[in-house]
């Protein structure tokens, strides 16, 4: 089983500033990562993801995220932040399987409404 | 250009009537999902479908009925035995296992009055 833990539910940021959203997993077997961002009454949209390889993730709108095994940790970081920023942010973990694909289900983190302040 | 459709993008119903939320996906994707969306909750599953003619219960299965008669389609029923109802809901798909993440449509919002 794998569950994933989304630290803060609201965080506000001046426009410009740099902003941190933490996620935090647990999980008996390798996992892959996944951050996804959902704007009002929208579907979420893929942000990034870690599979394997470089624990650093770079994704789209300048968004990038660090994969840290020891800390079970996979923070998403943006260095400036605009207003159209201003979305809910979700985390998710998938199992890795024997053969080294993912599992069908993804576990999604409750979510953190990031609030850009111009 | 390729995606997921729900459809209505809002709908309205009285307490005790069956609705049904329609999702459509032209990806050539096996794996469908249904989601139940509140606020400060995030996403809990409601039903899942790996291939055409199998689908599974997810956590909050109790009250909501699927199909999957093609590949295409994954309709979710929201039947009068769901208490509560009024929800954002999301489809979503993906080619197989989750190793590329999901294509998700972009909701429809049940309001029961």
């Amino acid at each position: 089983a794998q569950s994933v833990t989304q630290l803060d539910s609201q965080v506000p940021v001046f426009e410009e500033a740099p902003v941190e959203l933490r996620c935090n997993y647990s999980s008996s077997v390798s996992v892959y990562l996944f951050w996804y961002v959902q704007y009002p009454n929208q579907g979420l949209q893929l942000l990034l993801k870690y599979l394997s390889g470089s624990t650093l993730v770079k994704g789209i709108n300048g968004f990038e995220a660090e994969f840290n095994k020891s800390q079970t940790s996979f923070h998403l970081r943006k260095p400036s932040v605009h207003i159209s920023d201003t979305a809910e942010y979700f985390c998710a973990v998938s199992g890795v399987k024997d053969s080294g694909a993912g599992s069908y289900q993804l576990t999604f983190g409750k979510g953190t409404k990031l609030s850009v302040i111009p | 250009d390729g995606g997921i459709t729900q459809s209505p993008k809002y709908l309205f119903r009285k307490e005790g009537q069956n609705v049904t939320l329609s999702c459509e996906q032209n990806l050539n994707h096996d794996a469908m999902y249904w989601y139940r969306q509140d606020p400060g909750q995030g996403l809990r599953l409601i039903y899942y479908s790996q291939i055409v003619n199998d689908f599974q219960k997810g956590d909050i299965a109790e009250g909501y009925s699927v199909s999957r008669e093609k590949k295409e389609s994954f309709p979710l029923t929201v039947t009068s035995a769901q208490k509560n109802p009024t929800a954002f809901y999301l489809c979503a798909s993906s080619v197989g296992t989750s190793l590329r993440g999901y294509t998700f449509g972009s909701g429809t919002r049940l309001t029961v009055v």
